[in-house]
């Protein structure tokens, strides 16, 4: 079955910190992969992409993904974080090659204390 | 560039009823997506239109929900009749269609309560 598992439900960081978000996802064939992320009040956004190529793949405000394929992994990292961080994210995988259909991760809440 | 636009925000309705959901896709975008969050979850695929075409409605309850997008552009999505397991957050997305490699853009979504 397709599915994509985060392995923390909440985090709480000190600015500063390095933060390191776990995905794996389970799905047959090649795929495309995301993080989205949903700040208080505000709607979902993607934050960065792969599709192929080099498979540490930048985002915006710092935020970067590696791609392990033999892990079934797309772990999201950022090396110091911001109050301003604190959010929800979610990680998404779908089929290379077919149409974009998401399956998401059930999220982790990200809390940044100053 | 407008974002996705959804109405109403909230909604807060008794079982039984019906509700009704709008979205209005970003300019050009051809590939529309409804989506249902419930608490603590990530999104779930309702429901794709590729202009007014659904394309996939697999996930879609049809007992009770439906869609339409008549012009290929605005869509609805109701629920009729609301059960209390309906409660949750129906987001619409919308993505151009050049080919499978599309960015999925999101609405802020509706907040449905059945009471």
């Amino acid at each position: 079955a397709q599915s994509v598992s985060q392995h923390n439900h909440h985090v709480i960081l000190s600015e500063a910190a390095s933060l390191e978000l776990g995905c794996n996802y389970s799905y047959g064939g090649t795929v495309n992969l995301f993080w989205y992320v949903q700040y208080p009040g505000q709607h979902l956004q993607l934050l960065l992409k792969y599709f192929s190529g080099d498979p540490l793949v930048k985002g915006i405000k710092g935020f970067e993904a590696e791609f392990i394929k033999s892990k079934f992994s797309f772990n999201l990292r950022k090396p110091s974080v911001q109050w301003s961080d604190t959010a929800e994210y979610f990680c998404a995988v779908g089929p290379s090659g077919g149409y974009n259909k998401l399956i998401f991760g059930a999220g982790t809440r990200l809390a940044v204390h100053p | 560039e407008a974002g996705v636009v959804q109405s109403p925000r909230y909604k807060i309705i008794e079982k039984k009823q019906p509700v009704a959901f709008w979205c209005n896709p970003i300019s050009g975008h051809n590939t529309l997506y409804w989506y249902l969050q419930n608490l603590g979850q990530g999104p779930e695929l309702l429901i794709r239109y590729e202009n007014e075409e659904a394309v996939d409605d697999s996930q879609l309850p049809k007992d009770r929900f439906s869609a339409e997008r008549l012009k290929g552009v605005d869509s609805t999505l109701k629920i009729q009749p609301a059960e209390l397991g309906d409660s949750a957050v129906y987001l619409c997305a919308s993505s151009s269609n050049r080919g499978t490699m599309d960015t999925q853009y999101f609405g802020p979504g509706t907040r449905l309560t059945v009471l």
